[in-house]
């Protein structure tokens, strides 16, 4: 079945330096890619998503590029701010079957970003 | 933007007892979905709907059972709570399709005791 393995717990970072949360994946099919932000006591809500020609997807600072020949789509930034601190999901769409829309999330990586 | 309501936020329950968290979307979409957030294991799918009448088993369904009466309300029913169900858990809606953009409530803590 899908799966999705992010960086595992907690990353800490010093404001201003650069963001990278790995995210790679296993699907049957070629998926369409997510990273979803959910800062404290909020819901999640869509931080990027994946193209299907390829382009580089971009917001608020972030990208993510897939490369499916690592199956991997990492949310990467520059410049991290304290503002960034918060739970971050990536997840993955099954293009395959009934296409029913259902995202697989991985574990979360929480990113604290500190003075 | 999608607006996707929860009731309860917080609840209380008693091992045993029926347990029912109801969500409302406005946005018109067709599908819907329930999750639960756990420390350790992120979002996982319960329950999802195509529209009104369906429901569908996700990936933990046992326990749980849904109701989708209409195009805008989506419950989640724990018939016989139990204390392993205690957790925060997350409806969505989205108009489904494979870059299908998921609208999440503002959650609903759960405590079994």
């Amino acid at each position: 079945g899908d799966s999705v393995t992010q960086t595992e717990g907690l990353v800490t970072l010093t404001e201003g330096l650069p963001v990278m949360l790995n995210c790679t994946y296993q699907s049957t099919y070629s998926p369409f890619l997510f990273w979803y932000v959910q800062h404290l006591n909020e819901a999640p809500k869509l931080l990027l998503k994946s193209f299907t020609d390829n382009k580089r997807p971009e917001h608020q600072g972030f990208h993510a590029t897939l490369h499916k020949s690592s199956s991997s789509f990492h949310l990467q930034k520059s410049s991290a701010q304290l503002s960034d601190s918060a739970l971050y999901y990536c997840a993955l769409s099954d293009l395959g079957g009934a296409n029913t829309g259902k995202l697989t999330f991985g574990h979360g990586t929480i990113l604290r970003v500190h003075p | 933007e999608a607006a996707v309501t929860q009731s309860p936020r917080n609840k209380v329950a008693v091992t045993g007892g029926k347990v029912t968290l109801s969500c409302n979307q406005t946005n018109n979409h067709n599908n819907m979905y329930w999750y639960r957030q756990d420390t350790g294991h992120g979002l996982r799918l319960i329950h999802y709907s195509y529209g009104a009448g369906s429901t569908e088993k996700g990936d933990i369904p046992d326990g749980y059972k849904a109701s989708r009466p209409s195009q805008e309300n989506f419950s989640l029913i724990l018939e016989l709570a139990t204390p392993s169900q205690t957790s925060v858990y997350f409806c969505a809606s989205g108009e489904g399709g494979g870059q299908n953009t998921l609208y999440f409530g503002a959650g609903t803590r759960l405590s079994v005791l």
